[in-house]
């Protein structure tokens, strides 16, 4: 079955970068684009962009293009979203997403990494 | 962008009740609407894609509609398992973009 496993619980100082991870597993790795979203304040989400694994092409929500820059490494099959310059507002839940084969939809997500920013 | 205006913000009801959950598209995205349910701590899951189909394994106390550039989630039948924070996601174009969610408590 699919399944995606991202890395866990950072805490990190204002000012510095963090790597999240997201490993896919159940599925070719290369087969299907993943996405990374952003949940804040535990409610609203944020679309951060994607990735194509098989080509490495990237598409970013414009709001996220100076602070997310999303890899892939395909000797290990898994994605990265590197956030950079953080400060208290990037402190919130990030998760990696799949989209689905019968649905169109999100239909496989990580269990998110919790990015907290403080000194 | 496409703004998806989602309302209400928070509700609750009680059980055996039906509410409705809706989103509001500033411009024509057709059928590209999903809604997700979100339990406490835990990752968004799909309920319903195409602005009315079912995800698998849903049961059929949910449903969607729409109406021009509304779109509505109607949860029948309430039970304690349907407390969460729901999400209307617009998937026409790029950005993605998300409804502001709903908190929706069981009494």
């Amino acid at each position: 079955q699919v399944n995606l496993l991202q890395s866990g619980a950072a805490l990190v100082k204002p000012g510095a970068s963090v790597k999240l991870s997201c490993k896919p597993s159940g599925y070719p790795f290369t087969d299907f684009y993943i996405h990374w979203v952003k949940q804040s304040h535990g409610k609203s989400l944020d679309w951060i962009g994607l990735i194509d694994p098989n080509s490495g092409s990237t598409n970013y929500n414009e709001k996220f293009k100076n602070k997310a820059t999303l890899t892939v490494d395909r000797s290990t099959n898994t994605a990265y979203s590197e956030l950079s310059r953080l400060t208290s507002e990037d402190s919130a839940t990030y998760f990696c997403a799949r989209w689905g084969v019968l649905r169109s939809g999100f239909a496989y997500w990580g269990q998110g990494t919790l990015v907290t920013v403080s000194s | 962008d496409i703004q998806m205006t989602q309302s209400p913000s928070s509700m609750s009801a009680s059980l055996g009740d039906t509410v409705t959950i809706t989103c509001l598209a500033s411009q024509d995205i057709g059928k590209y609407l999903n809604w997700y349910q979100q339990i406490p701590g835990k990752s968004p899951k799909l309920m319903i894609s195409g602005a009315t189909d079912l995800a698998d394994g849903v049961p059929s106390r949910f449903s969607g509609s729409r109406s021009g550039s509304d779109y509505s989630l109607t949860i029948n039948s309430l039970g304690y398992d349907d407390e969460g924070i729901y999400h209307c996601h617009q998937y026409y174009e790029y950005p993605f973009t998300f409804g502001s969610g709903t908190k929706l408590a069981i009494e």
